[in-house]
């Protein structure tokens, strides 16, 4: 299917164990971003990548590690969970215009749910 | 990252009624954004706001990107159910945005 997939939608993990969660694009977009969805703080930027083999820390990236070997994915892994990363995960993707007053809109992905216990 | 504050938080109205949330931050930005979170899904963009003073509409929604460029509003008019959601404003710096907390929509039939 056309757009942004993420897997798994659900996820119940145990502290200190790995946990990788999938982004996959199909339009191409150069950008692609991780959020968390915690209540009461909106969603905050976790990593982005700008293209392949291009990643850089966004406001949360503790305990967090991304790749992109490949255009259309954007994994997440935990390397050893936490219960503070018990949240939902939003995956974006977006084109880059290179047009600095407009806006590439960020294409959001129907989030993972992480429960860490 | 950047702290948006916005307000309300949460909201019950009226079906028929006009409403309004706003976003107000610390740091001035170039672009304010507007999305709408609805139950199991990601968000999706409503508005986007480039100028200061800026007034846009999208059928009943109306937003602002305030003068100081600290701030934005939205109004939604003649509220009806499938208004329900979570609203956030967000403002972009180069290709990073920063979300408000978010103002939970709940519509009374």
């Amino acid at each position: 299917d056309a757009g942004i997939t993420q897997s798994p939608r659900y996820k119940i993990t145990e502290t200190g164990r790995q946990v990788t969660l999938m982004c996959h694009q199909t339009w191409s977009h150069s950008y692609m971003f991780w959020y968390r969805q915690d209540l009461g703080h909106g969603l905050r930027l976790i990593y982005y990548s700008a293209a392949a083999d291009i990643t850089d820390k966004g406001e949360v990236p503790d305990g967090y590690v991304v790749s992109r070997s490949k255009t259309e994915n954007f994994p997440l892994t935990l390397e050893s969970a936490t219960r503070s990363q018990t949240s939902v995960y939003f995956c974006a993707s977006s084109e880059s215009s290179n047009r600095r007053e407009y806006y590439d809109e960020q294409f959001f992905g129907p989030g993972t749910r992480l429960t860490v216990l | 990252g950047q702290q948006l504050n916005q307000s309300p938080q949460s909201m019950f109205i009226q079906e028929g009624e006009d409403v309004s949330m706003n976003c107000t931050s610390s740091s001035i930005f170039n672009t304010w954004l507007w999305y709408k979170q609805e139950p199991g899904e990601g968000p999706v963009l409503l508005i986007a706001l480039y100028k200061a003073g800026e007034l846009t509409s999208n059928g009943r929604l109306t937003a602002q990107f305030g003068i100081t460029r600290k701030d934005s509003f939205l109004n939604i008019s003649a509220s009806i159910p499938s208004d329900v959601g979570i609203y956030f404003c967000a403002g972009l710096v180069d290709y990073k945005l920063s979300f408000g907390a978010g103002t939970t929509v709940t519509v009374r039939a």
